[in-house]
């Protein structure tokens, strides 16, 4: 079945140490993005990319940076986690944006101590 | 930009009620998604309309573009639907990519 994956579902750091969540797709969609949830919140979108073109949201932290290295996958890396970090991280796809229907992967939920 | 509202914030049911959220928004939309999300994290898209009316086994969701404003029901309701779910907007200003999401509603359905 075609779908987005994300690994791992459960990643613990320590506090500083780089961390990277991970994200494939066989949907071959053009768009890929990446949420941060927080406990009871809604899903807060960090950047996304439109094919290779990358799409920073303005409050999105320095901490935070992403990189597409093709149409299947994409990543996300943490370089100093903080105790602030610590969320549910959703990986989802869209076909060409717009209003398309996004198809959101299980997510990954991160622990920083 | 716009605010989206969903009510109730907290929903608990019997089994077999009939069950409504509601959401609402402040400016023009082109698409509306109801969203599911189980604890563990992990959503999934139940419905994206524009326009009337769309039903999905047991969910039944509707929009009225004037008012602004639309309704997720689920019919017979049982304990596997409990679930948060949110109410998803594309706006018609602004990045067309970029969803607004309603802080959710959570369900409990009890046996």
């Amino acid at each position: 079945d075609a779908m987005v994956i994300q690994n791992p579902r459960y990643q613990v750091t320590q506090f500083g140490k780089p961390v990277t969540l991970s994200c494939s797709q066989t949907l071959n969609h053009n768009v890929m993005y990446w949420y941060q949830q927080k406990s009871s919140q809604a899903p807060k979108l960090l950047f996304h990319y439109y094919d290779k073109d990358f799409n920073n949201e303005a409050d999105t932290p320095d901490n935070f940076q992403s990189r597409r290295p093709n149409t299947s996958f994409c990543f996300l890396d943490i370089r100093s986690p903080g105790l602030g970090d610590a969320a549910m991280y959703l990986c989802a796809t869209s076909d060409s944006g717009g209003d398309d229907e996004q198809f959101f992967g299980p997510g990954t939920r991160l622990t920083v101590l | 930009k716009n605010e989206v509202e969903q009510s109730p914030q907290n929903l608990t049911a019997q089994e077999g009620e009939f069950i409504t959220i509601n959401c609402s928004y402040s400016v023009g939309i082109s698409a509306l998604h109801w969203l599911q999300q189980h604890p563990g994290g992990g959503i999934v898209s139940l419905f994206m309309l524009s326009s009337g009316k769309k039903k999905h086994g047991r969910l039944i969701a509707t929009i009225n573009i004037q008012e602004k404003h639309s309704s997720l029901h689920i019919t017979a309701s049982h304990p596997r639907d409990s679930a948060v779910y949110i109410c998803a907007v594309h706006d018609l200003s602004g990045s067309a990519r970029q969803l607004t999401f309603g802080s959710g509603t959570q369900l409990t359905v009890l046996p």
